[in-house]
């Protein structure tokens, strides 16, 4: 199974530009990585699918424009333009998985935390 | 508006049991995969277990197979997890999360979330 990287915390100044990575380990360079955006006590919500060719589907409800992706290689970056104080979350980024018996699951990343400054 | 609400979670010794329920609301609960999973206190998350739109696929992670079931009812649009043995690494936030295809034997994601339900295991 794919095995998915994050740096553990990310910063970021208000209105500023930030780019979050999700690494794929070596082999699932075709892999497509789901981004979801944690705020403090909530639960997830799902942001956006993005494979080499960029987003794949359409963005979870209320996105905002300010949220884009890039996939290449093994990588695949969330960016988020123009940050705003309610952006400051835990990012996490997943990829399904099937296995043997034709049973998809999830592997998730450890998360970034993004801080606003 | 698509609703996902947890309860059962709370406070439990090392080898006793809990079942946790979702209910679910705002969209056509049957048409859907359903999903649970858990964050530890401080971690990432962690895909526990899936089940079809009919039951007639379900699946578990390594970590919790053979002591964890997971079942729905359709005609009260409601996810359940019955938890038995539970260790102190169980111990986590558990969230219940849609599936965005009806079955688990495609790739899917979790298109919506509910706020999780707090599960401590201790003695």
């Amino acid at each position: 199974q794919p095995v998915l990287t994050q740096p553990p915390s990310a910063s970021a100044s208000l209105g500023a530009s930030v780019t979050l990575t999700c690494t794929l380990s070596s082999g699932y360079s075709n892999y497509k990585v789901d981004w979801y955006q944690q705020r403090p006590g909530k639960g997830p919500r799902f942001v956006m699918r993005v494979g080499t060719g960029g987003i794949v589907g359409s963005k979870g409800d209320g996105i905002p424009d300010r949220f884009s992706v890039l996939g290449s290689g093994l990588n695949r970056y969330l960016t988020i333009k123009n940050i705003q104080e309610e952006d400051e979350s835990d990012y996490h980024c997943g990829a399904d998985h099937g296995s043997g018996s034709n049973f998809f699951y999830v592997v998730f990343g450890g998360g970034t935390k993004l801080t606003v400054l | 508006e698509v609703q996902l609400v947890e309860s059962g979670g709370g406070l439990v010794q090392p080898g006793r049991s809990l079942r946790l329920s979702c209910a679910a609301s705002g969209f056509t609960f049957d048409d859907y995969a359903m999903h649970w999973v858990r964050q530890a206190p401080g971690k990432g998350l962690e895909w526990v277990s899936g089940i079809s739109w009919n039951s007639g696929s379900i699946g578990y992670a390594d970590s919790v197979k053979g002591r964890f079931t997971i079942s729905r009812d359709n005609a009260k649009n409601s996810l359940y997890l019955q938890m038995n043995s539970l260790r102190a690494e169980d111990t986590a936030l558990y969230y219940c999360a849609k599936g965005s295809t009806v079955t688990t034997q495609q790739p899917y994601y979790f298109d919506y979330w509910g706020q999780g339900t707090l599960v401590t295991v201790s003695s």
